[in-house]
């Protein structure tokens, strides 16, 4: 069984700029978590889609959005991009309910 | 709130050595908790995890972990390491909202 799959692997972009990461969760999971992992914050939640519907959300600002499709992709969405917002963002997908989640090896984004 | 402290922030252990990554959570009622490892420019791997029952957890890769509730602790261990084990180790708790996890702990392994 495929694991969960990100894309792109590394990014770059400018301040100001907006960009998109893409997650495929394990097939046959309909959760979707994403979380930044930056050396000074370490781990933290952004959101977590279920069936399409965003079910919980971490304490970021709105420039910080998600969706999730039909087929339980997700993609999330940085808009206005900072310097801060350089970071490894990974997804996680899991069963309904199920915890621990199972991680993708991120994207890594940097912020010029 | 739900926390996770991970106190070390860097371990140096001899390869062969034993090995203890000392891990404290804040919970209100009995957590779910995890230890994950994370290898340069990857993601994050499940060693071991814990929701109920046996309070000493076996992982994969030889890990272990004790959940002791007195202690608030959920330490990893492992008798013997390798120099494959050198990596960044997490624990974390999880609920409803997502997982919340400790700084870290890196883990450096001499010959």
């Amino acid at each position: 069984k495929a694991g969960v799959t990100q894309t792109p692997r590394y990014l770059i972009k400018t301040r100001g700029q907006q960009v998109t990461l893409s997650c495929s969760p394990i097939s046959g999971h309909r959760s979707v978590s994403w979380y930044q992992q930056t050396p000074g914050q370490g781990l933290q939640f952004l959101f977590e889609y279920f069936s399409e519907t965003q079910r919980n959300k971490g304490n970021f600002p709105g420039r910080f959005s998600g969706r999730q499709f039909s087929n339980s992709r997700s993609e999330m969405n940085v808009s206005t991009l900072e310097l801060g917002d350089s970071a490894l963002y990974l997804c996680a997908s899991s069963l309904e309910g199920e915890r621990p989640q199972h991680f993708g090896d991120g994207t890594r984004l940097s912020i010029l | 709130a739900q926390s996770v402290t991970q106190p070390d922030i860097h371990i140096t252990v001899s390869e062969g050595a034993s090995l203890e990554l000392r891990c404290n959570y804040s919970y209100g009622a009995t957590p779910y908790l995890f230890w994950y490892v994370q290898s340069p420019g990857q993601g994050l791997q499940l060693l071991l995890k814990y929701f109920s029952g046996d309070t000493l957890v076996q992982g994969i890769k030889g890990f272990e972990a004790e959940f002791k509730r007195s202690q608030s602790s959920f330490n990893l261990r492992k008798p013997s390491v390798h120099w494959s084990d050198a990596a960044e180790y997490f624990c974390g708790g999880g609920g409803a909202d997502g997982l919340t996890f400790g700084k870290g702990t890196h883990l450096i392994i001499q010959p």
